[in-house]
């Protein structure tokens, strides 16, 4: 079963800075990978998306991530964060077969200090 | 167009009571899936079911258990309720079972059991 990782569960930094998450998850096989975002007291969004192709993914609202399949991992960035970026997030891996199951990371609770 | 909808939106309920909690898909969409989330933790997949008939299953006591409507809605039904129940629920719904198929979530059901 695939299992995901992510630290730094609360990250507080102010607006204009950078942001990195850090997403790192063991199966060893093919993996589709996922950023999900979850504004407050709104519904789980899909940010980005993996399946194949180009490793460096661009996604919604100015965020990108990076595949390295060698690291098993799937980081996320944004190189200026606004106040409105204030929002859990998840990093979330399915196998590209079977099911549509996705394991989840336990989030990062960002905060952007305007 | 209506996205993922859940009812009710908060429950409360006692211990050893049972519980049933709905999911309408978005329009067109033949597949739902369930999630648990508990304070401070990531969803945890507990049920996917596409045509009616599941697809998948989460490590979750039979407690647990769902149905797929011929019109794709669903219900999750949990049994003798305990205290570690208390959680976030999430529906999400995709066009397919298939794993290319990325999954919309709802706003969840806040079930907390006294």
């Amino acid at each position: 079963a695939q299992s995901v990782s992510q630290h730094n569960h609360h990250v507080i930094l102010s607006e204009a800075a950078s942001l990195e998450l850090g997403c790192n998850y063991s199966y060893g096989g093919t993996v589709n990978l996922f950023w999900y975002v979850q504004y407050p007291g709104q519904h789980l969004q899909l940010l980005l998306k993996y399946f194949s192709g180009d490793p460096l993914v661009k996604g919604i609202k100015g965020f990108e991530a990076e595949f390295i399949k060698s690291k098993f991992s799937f980081n996320l960035r944004k190189p200026s964060v606004q106040w409105s970026d204030t929002a859990e997030y998840f990093c979330a891996v399915k196998a590209p077969y079977g099911n549509n199951r996705l394991a989840f990371g336990k989030g990062n609770q960002v905060v952007v200090i305007p | 167009d209506a996205g993922v909808t859940q009812s009710p939106t908060h429950l409360i309920k006692t211990r050893g009571q049972h519980v049933t909690l709905r999911c309408s898909p978005i329009s067109g969409h033949k597949s739902v899936s369930w999630y648990q989330q508990v304070l401070g933790q990531g969803p945890q997949f507990i049920f996917q079911y596409y045509e009616k008939e599941e697809r998948g299953r989460g490590n979750f006591p039979d407690r647990f258990s769902a149905r797929q409507f011929p019109n794709y809605s669903s219900e999750l039904n949990v049994n003798a309720l305990l205290l570690g129940d208390s959680a976030l629920y999430l529906c999400a719904s995709s066009l397919s079972g298939r794993t290319n198929q990325p999954q919309h979530f709802g706003d969840g059901t806040r079930l907390s059991i006294l």
